[in-house]
């Protein structure tokens, strides 16, 4: 069966630290994947998704970037953060098009003071 | 104005109780998802419509693509259903949200 992962679960970073946020998937091959973010007060926004090693389109302009080395890896990175980074970060993926069903990982709660 | 709008924006029920809610949308959209999020943020992906109906055990979800409209029913609902439930459209390969609907489900 496929699983998702994310981690860190929770982190607390200073403004203008970097920020490394991690999302595997087992149990498939070539999945779509996706970033998510909901800012408190605030929506789902998608951030970035991906449909295959080294392709990442970006939804947003932010101060984010995503990367994705390995089949089934992708990763969401800042080098400088700002308090509006705070929130809650989802990784998704799902099989084939972007108009199918999607799986959410546990997510990472990310604070920035 | 919102390209996805969501009603209500909260909501109390009594156990057992019929539940809906809607989502209107005014883009053209190639599917619409309801997802569910928990108190502790986890979401999960109820379902993916692109016309019609779909069913899952006490989940109910239609779609009317002319009307720009979906409904997603509860049957006899439990407090166990307590959470927000949010309407995704996506256009293109972009995703749009809703603001979602607290439901609590009291026993």
């Amino acid at each position: 069966s496929q699983t998702i992962h994310q981690w860190p679960a929770t982190l607390v970073q200073p403004v203008g630290s970097p920020l490394s946020l991690e999302c595997t998937v087992e149990g498939t091959s070539n999945p779509n994947l996706y970033w998510y973010r909901q800012a408190a007060g605030r929506g789902l926004q998608l951030l970035f998704y991906s449909v295959g090693i080294g392709q990442i389109s970006s939804e947003v302009p932010q101060n984010l970037s995503a990367s994705r080395p390995q089949d089934r890896q992708f990763i969401l990175s800042s080098k400088k953060l700002l308090l509006s980074d705070s929130g809650f970060y989802l990784c998704a993926w799902s099989v084939g098009q972007t108009t199918d069903t999607q799986y959410f990982g546990p997510g990472t709660r990310l604070t920035v003071l | 104005k919102n390209e996805v709008e969501q009603s209500p924006q909260n909501l109390t029920a009594q156990e057992g109780e019929f539940i809906t809610i809607n989502c209107s949308y005014s883009v053209g959209i190639s599917a619409l998802h309801w997802l569910q999020q928990h108190p502790g943020g986890g979401i999960v992906s109820l379902f993916m419509l692109s016309s019609g109906k779909k069913k899952h055990g006490r989940l109910i979800a239609t779609i009317n693509i002319q009307e720009k409209h979906s409904s997603l029913h509860i049957t006899a609902s439990h407090p166990r259903d307590s959470a927000v439930y949010i309407c995704a459209v996506m256009v293109n390969n972009d995703m749009r949200f809703g603001a979602g609907t607290r439901l609590t489900v009291k026993p």
